[in-house]
């Protein structure tokens, strides 16, 4: 079975100064994708960033970065430059490739940004 | 270019009312799912659909049952609503097959529902 875990119920950061938001995961399958997701106060879900199990390099999306451990089994999101607007619930999830294609989501972690 | 819809938005039901929740979207998709978000939870996956006229069982299935008989609408249904399944739902899909494989979900903007 899959898991996610998100370690960090909240955390805060100045505005402008950089934030790592940590998941690790525990999959037995080598062929998977971590995916992290961004939920504001107003409720949707947005996706943010993808890092496939192969790729040879971290994943990056404008400010958003995923560091990507594959030994340790951790996808961390790295924010840089904080905004008042990234202020939200971050989830980490995962897929694997293979077998039941059940998507795994972590519980989350609050993030406010202070000005 | 919608992207996934869902309706209704907000819903209040009574214990032992049945309900349908309609998701949509216009993607071409193949893959549909639905979720449940409870306050410390996460999302925890209800059922979900890898193509038209199939369903299987996530990890919460019980007291739901699904259909997909058109690709583009997945729906879910409370046949006789109980307290613990207030809720927020949300829909989501993924995978077009024209444009080559990506995991990457997109999500509805969420029902929240209400059993007294």
């Amino acid at each position: 079975a899959q898991k996610i875990t998100q370690t960090q119920p909240g955390m805060f950061v100045q505005e402008k100064e950089a934030v790592t938001l940590d998941c690790t995961y525990d999959t037995s399958d080598p062929s998977y994708g971590l995916f992290w997701y961004k939920q504001p106060s107003s409720g949707e879900m947005i996706f943010l960033i993808y890092q496939g199990s192969y790729d040879q390099q971290n994943a990056t999306e404008g400010r958003y970065s995923l560091n990507f451990q594959k030994a340790r089994k951790s996808a961390n999101l790295v924010i840089s430059a904080s905004q008042l607007g990234d202020s939200a619930m971050y989830f980490c999830a995962m897929r694997v490739t293979g077998g039941s294609y059940i998507p795994t989501f972590g519980r989350g972690t609050s993030l406010i940004v202070h000005p | 270019n919608a992207g996934v819809t869902q309706t209704p938005k907000f819903r209040v039901l009574k214990t032992g009312q049945s309900m349908t929740l309609l998701c949509a979207q216009d993607m071409n998709h193949e893959y549909m799912y639905w979720y449940r978000q409870d306050p410390g939870m996460g999302l925890r996956l209800i059922h979900y659909s890898v193509g038209e006229g199939t369903t299987a069982k996530g990890e919460v299935p019980d007291g739901y049952n699904v259909s997909r008989l058109k690709k583009q609408n997945f729906l879910l249904g409370l046949e006789s609503a109980a307290p613990s399944q207030t809720s927020v739902y949300f829909c989501a899909s993924s995978y077009d097959a024209r444009g080559g494989y990506t995991d990457t979900q997109y999500f509805g903007p969420g029902t929240r529902l209400t059993v007294l």
